[in-house]
């Protein structure tokens, strides 16, 4: 067990809506990394948050957003949703650097 | 510049035998270069991981070779088990900097029994 927490672990939605994936990283970590993984394109980087604060953003789409509260828990909203979005997403934690400690993901169904 | 490359997609290998994944990168600011395992239903698990002052890092029956003049690492799997069946990603992290850690696409090694 990696101590990062992830919910929920499935979730089918409709295209056009709007999801919320929520992620708890390990007691200490203050980085947050978000990941997006498909068949074809194996692990994507997303997002990264440190501390509250966003650090740097990689292959992220607009309709995506991302945030990390006080608690140190992060969100990741994906809205307007497209059928390429189904996707299986990661969170992943570090106290600064790697190593990243990887929760079991989000498997996001659009249909 | 930012792109890790890892080859090859897929890896049949008989019990016993050795199995090897290569990668290669071009950024000569990467400065730490770890290896991960997944299992289906699972996240990535650190496997290895090896800085470039050093050629060769060994656990176990895992070794990642590191070629600093070629920009290449590499892992091997000594004595191949079914129980190592799973992905493996190469990764590779900038110096100095947190915000980035490229992976490559993945390799799904597959160990007959």
């Amino acid at each position: 067990d990696s101590g990062v927490t992830q919910t929920p672990k499935h979730l089918i939605t409709a295209t056009g809506q709007r999801v919320t994936l929520r992620c708890s990283p390990r007691s200490g970590d203050l980085s947050v990394y978000w990941y997006q993984q498909s068949l074809d394109q194996g692990l994507q980087f997303l997002i990264h948050y440190y501390n509250g604060e966003e650090r740097a953003k990689g292959n992220i789409l607009e309709r995506f957003s991302a945030q990390q509260f006080p608690d140190l828990h992060s969100e990741l909203n994906l809205s307007s949703l497209e059928l390429g979005d189904s996707a299986l997403y990661f969170c992943a934690s570090s106290v600064f650097r790697a190593p990243l400690h990887f929760g079991n993901g989000t498997r996001l169904t659009v249909t | 510049q930012q792109q890790v490359k890892q080859s090859p997609q897929s890896l049949i290998v008989q019990k016993g035998g050795i199995s090897i994944i290569n990668c290669a990168y071009e950024n000569t600011a990467f400065d730490y270069f770890p290896w991960y395992q997944q299992f289906p239903g699972k996240g990535p698990a650190l496997l290895i991981a090896i800085r470039p002052d050093v050629s060769e890092k060994k656990e176990g029956r895992f070794t990642i070779s590191f070629n600093k003049s070629a920009k290449q690492f590499s892992l091997h799997i000594m004595d191949s088990q079914p129980g190592d069946s799973a992905t493996y990603f190469c990764a590779a992290s900038p110096m100095n900097r947190d915000d980035k850690i490229i992976f490559g696409k993945g390799t799904r090694l597959h160990i007959l029994p």
